[in-house]
């Protein structure tokens, strides 16, 4: 059965600063991995998604991710933070008929 | 094009009461999904349907909870006899089609059980 573990439910890093937000997935077969973005008293939205291209992917206000299947990982990075990147960051797998199973998440803060 | 839509977007409910959440998919998307965060969790599926139809209710309780799309209107998220630990934030998400694997979220319904 596919799962996703995000390591570390906050993370903190200064303005500027590299961000990596890590996610490890459990899956019997390729698996389709996505990051959703979650601002407060907001819906979820898309950063990016792996479906088998490429293994890096490149997703919105400046974020991307690699999918590496040898460590079962597709950790989330942008080389620079934002005090706008400040939200909560969702890891998921796709489990049948578009089905995601998230993550717990986990709490990015950026202070100057 | 309007995204999803939900209403309404917080609904206060006492215990026993019976609650109705709305979803409005995108224009054009017959896929619906709905989701449930609990404080300090990540979402969880709850219901996959399609127009009139449910595909898969693999994460829904198994009483009190029930789901529909019908082909006209909205999709309805319905809680009978709400109990406290039903407060949670619920999302609608909806997608085009089956193999089209991005699903679109509405703002969610926050829920709360006095």
């Amino acid at each position: 059965a596919q799962s996703v573990t995000q390591l570390g439910s906050h993370v903190s890093v200064s303005e500027g600063a590299l961000v990596l937000l890590r996610c490890n997935y459990s899956s019997s077969v390729p698996p389709y991995l996505f990051w959703y973005v979650q601002y407060p008293n907001q819906g979820l939205q898309l950063l990016l998604k792996y479906t088998s291209a490429a293994t890096l992917v490149k997703g919105i206000n400046g974020f991307e991710a690699e999918f590496k299947k040898s460590e079962t990982s597709f950790h989330l990075t942008k080389p620079s933070a934002h005090m706008s990147d400040a939200a909560e960051y969702f890891c998921a797998v796709e489990r049948g008929y578009n089905k995601l199973i998230f993550g717990a998440g986990t709490r990015l803060a950026v202070h100057p | 094009n309007a995204g999803v839509m939900q209403n309404p977007r917080h609904l206060v409910r006492r215990r026993g009461q019976e609650a109705r959440l709305r979803c409005s998919p995108m224009k054009g998307h017959s896929h619906v999904y709905w989701y449930r965060q609990l404080p300090e969790e990540g979402l969880k599926f709850m219901v996959y349907l399609q127009k009139e139809n449910i595909i898969d209710e693999s994460g829904m309780p198994k009483e009190r909870f029930s789901a529909e799309f019908p082909k006209e209107g909205p999709s309805i998220l319905r809680i009978q006899q709400v109990v406290r630990g039903d407060s949670a934030a619920y999302f609608c998400a909806s997608s085009p089609g089956q193999l089209y694997n991005e699903q679109f979220f509405g703002p969610g319904t926050r829920l709360t059980v006095l």
